[in-house]
């Protein structure tokens, strides 16, 4: 049972324009949510957070929103450039201590950007 | 700084050898992480260190895979008596707060 879900296997989208990608959790024990970027044979570079108790996180072109309720999240890149073009997976946690256990990652949404 | 290496990139091993796979950490990162990588699908949660104390190995598939990290930092992932369906990209990633940093990975070709 995947508790972490992407449906979008893959998105493309004009340069200049908003890159919209979603992701959608099942378990409410979750409390800390990531995006990862991923270029081939490289590992995933992080790329913006959001705790539960936000619902909105902003870095330059990238915003996180999350709907606890609807247990949605969705990363907005403003304007998107052909550099984005990459595979994103959207990942969950839950803070213990001193920081995040283990990421329960998606399936991943590649998307293109098309010059 | 530098970032969190693994090697080797890629190994091809024969079905029914042993392999092992490195991870250096960020320096001075206390936890690390091991996850399995199929084709197609996201990263799959390992085993978990906190220093040298392994904390979490129930995503191990089974009794072949061993994870070690005897003095808190350089961790090695060891597959006994390979299989075809171990062959996946294996990501380490350390962390020191919330964000979890990967390396590269290891691609592991089974034959």
């Amino acid at each position: 049972d995947q508790q972490v879900k992407q449906n979008s296997p893959s998105l493309s989208v004009q340069e200049g324009r908003i890159s919209i990608l979603n992701c959608d959790y099942t378990n409410s024990m979750f409390d800390y949510f990531l995006w990862y970027k991923k270029y081939p044979a490289e590992g995933p570079t992080f790329l913006i957070s959001i705790s539960s108790i936000k619902d909105k996180n902003e870095d330059g072109r990238f915003t996180v929103f999350l709907n606890k309720s609807a247990k949605h999240l969705s990363l907005h890149i403003v304007p998107s450039q052909p550099g984005d073009s990459a595979v994103y997976f959207c990942a969950a946690s839950a803070v213990r201590g001193a920081g995040t256990y283990k990421y329960i990652f998606g399936t991943g949404t590649r998307l293109k950007v098309l010059a | 700084g530098a970032g969190v290496s693994q090697s080797p990139r890629y190994k091809v091993a024969k079905r029914g050898q042993d392999v092992a796979l490195r991870c250096d950490p960020i320096s001075g990162h206390v936890s690390l992480f091991w996850y399995q990588q199929a084709l197609g699908q996201g990263p799959e949660f390992l085993t978990y260190f906190q220093n040298e104390a392994q904390l979490d190995k129930s995503g191990l598939p089974s009794d072949r895979f061993f994870a070690e990290r005897p003095e808190g930092s350089v961790s090695t992932l060891k597959i006994q008596r390979t299989q075809q369906e171990d062959s996946a990209v294996y990501l380490c990633a350390s962390s020191i707060r919330n964000e979890q940093f990967f390396g590269p990975g290891t691609r592991l070709t089974v034959l």
